[in-house]
């Protein structure tokens, strides 16, 4: 599987967007990208996932380069919750391999 | 609600001292996974089960053991812990192919080895 570059960490306020990026330069053209999050010591919890469209459900927006090597979380109203680890994964038919994620803080 | 369980929630040992933590799901999933997370780390594979039957070795399988018990269960063993293995551990399962959800993970079994 692909493997995926996130920085350590970013912060917002409340009520703005979070927009949180990552690059995947290697993926394959049969690899979805997959974001999820882990908040606090809790199993990590599934977020959204593409192939080559733009994504958009409850919770968030994908955004997906036209090349696919890159991406971008969009939280469209982040809240104090939202603080949590979030995690940009690469993969198709096999295991997924969790990286560090990114450190999203969002503050009051 | 449907989902994945696992047990014991939280758990101690003594060095030397064996068990099994246990997972189970009730979505139907063909794939099941051992992840293990230390502090400031991410997720690191143990063992995954492709599918009934089936048991392969992931990133950090030294020391461990798994079992796939039927379609639902699928358990880690620990024959010999040791202090290294103090970690919390979250089992996953996932259909084979992954352009649904991925994974749906359990809350994690934290193990403490003294």
């Amino acid at each position: 599987d692909a493997k995926t570059t996130q920085p350590p960490s970013m912060d917002c306020a409340e009520g703005r967007a979070a927009n949180l990026p990552c690059n995947h330069s290697t993926i394959s053209g049969n690899e979805y990208v997959y974001w999820y999050r882990q908040i606090h010591s809790q199993g990590p919890q599934y977020i959204i996932h593409g192939l080559k469209n733009n994504e958009t459900n409850e919770m968030a927006s994908l955004i997906i380069t036209e090349d696919r090597k890159s991406s971008t979380l969009i939280l469209p109203h982040a809240t104090l919750r939202d603080t949590a680890v979030y995690y940009c994964i690469v993969g198709a038919n096999s295991k997924l391999t969790f990286g560090k994620g990114i450190t999203l803080s969002v503050r009051p | 609600n449907a989902g994945v369980t696992q047990t014991p929630k939280f758990q101690v040992l003594k060095t030397g001292q064996s068990m099994t933590l246990q997972c189970a799901q009730d979505m139907n999933h063909n794939s099941m996974y051992w992840y293990r997370q230390d502090p400031g780390m991410g997720l690191r594979l143990i063992y995954y089960s492709a599918s009934e039957g089936t048991t392969d070795k992931g990133e950090v399988p030294n020391g461990y053991n798994v079992s796939r018990l039927n379609k639902r269960e699928f358990s880690l063993r620990l024959e010999s812990a040791a202090p290294s293995q103090t970690s919390v551990y979250f089992c996953a399962s996932s259909e084979v192919r992954l352009r649904l959800r991925g994974y749906t993970f359990g809350s994690g079994t934290r193990l403490t080895v003294v």
